[in-house]
């Protein structure tokens, strides 16, 4: 069974611009979330979508943003970067009934300059 | 304000001995916990949960101790290998009302030497 696929693995902006990261979590899995790894902060909760409505939200401003579609793939979008913006950004996906756990996936490195 | 501590930041073991990780948590509507464990450039990976309702949950050479009153969990290693070098994070989750979000400590960095 594959795992949670995240790409692209890196990228390399320069402020200003926007990004776009994408998920397809774990067949049959149906919560998708998405966290920021950076060294001072560690690992941050950004918001969780389920059957394409966003259920949770983190502490991030509304430059952050997200969208599942209907075969639970996610795309998460940072408008306007700005240099704290770079981390690793990153996916997990749950099962139904089974939601407490999360399986993450390598995740994406996005570098602003 | 840092809801999930690990205040160790590394830990050094000699092979076979048992690791001993910690963690504290200042949360008490946190009603599940999780580890996990990561190595450089992956994913971090699911090792092992538990309810608040359970004090252990063991699996294999795994332990996850929990002790609600002093807001303390801890995770045993026996016997270590050098291939559980990695930096393992713990984590608190508040599932009521199908908040399913992970709270996580800033991990710890195991080194089992052999």
């Amino acid at each position: 069974k594959a795992g949670v696929t995240q790409t692209p693995r890196y990228l390399i902006k320069t402020r200003g611009q926007q990004v776009t990261l994408s998920c397809s979590p774990i067949s049959g899995h149906r919560s998708v979330s998405w966290y920021q790894q950076t060294p001072g902060q560690g690992l941050q909760f950004l918001f969780e979508y389920f059957s394409e409505t966003q259920r949770n939200k983190g502490n991030f401003p509304g430059r952050f943003s997200g969208r599942q579609f209907s075969n639970s793939r996610s795309e998460m979008n940072v408008s306007t970067l700005e240099l704290g913006d770079s981390a690793l950004y990153l996916c997990a996906s749950s099962l139904p009934g089974s939601e407490n756990i999360q399986y993450f996936g390598a995740g994406t490195r996005l570098s602003v300059l | 304000d840092q809801q999930v501590k690990q205040n160790s930041p590394s830990l050094s073991v000699q092979e076979g001995r048992i690791s001993i990780l910690n963690c504290d948590y200042t949360n008490s509507m946190f009603d599940y916990f999780l580890w996990y464990k990561k190595y450089p450039a992956e994913g971090p990976t699911f090792l092992i949960s538990i309810s608040s309702i359970k004090d252990k949950n063991e699996d294999g050479r795994f332990t996850v101790f929990l002790n609600k009153s002093a807001k303390h969990l801890s995770l045993h290693i026996v016997p270590s290998q050098p291939g559980d070098s990695a930096v393992y994070f713990c984590a608190g989750q508040n599932s009521g009302g199908s908040n399913y979000k992970l709270t996580f400590g800033k991990g710890t960095l195991l080194t089992v030497n052999p």
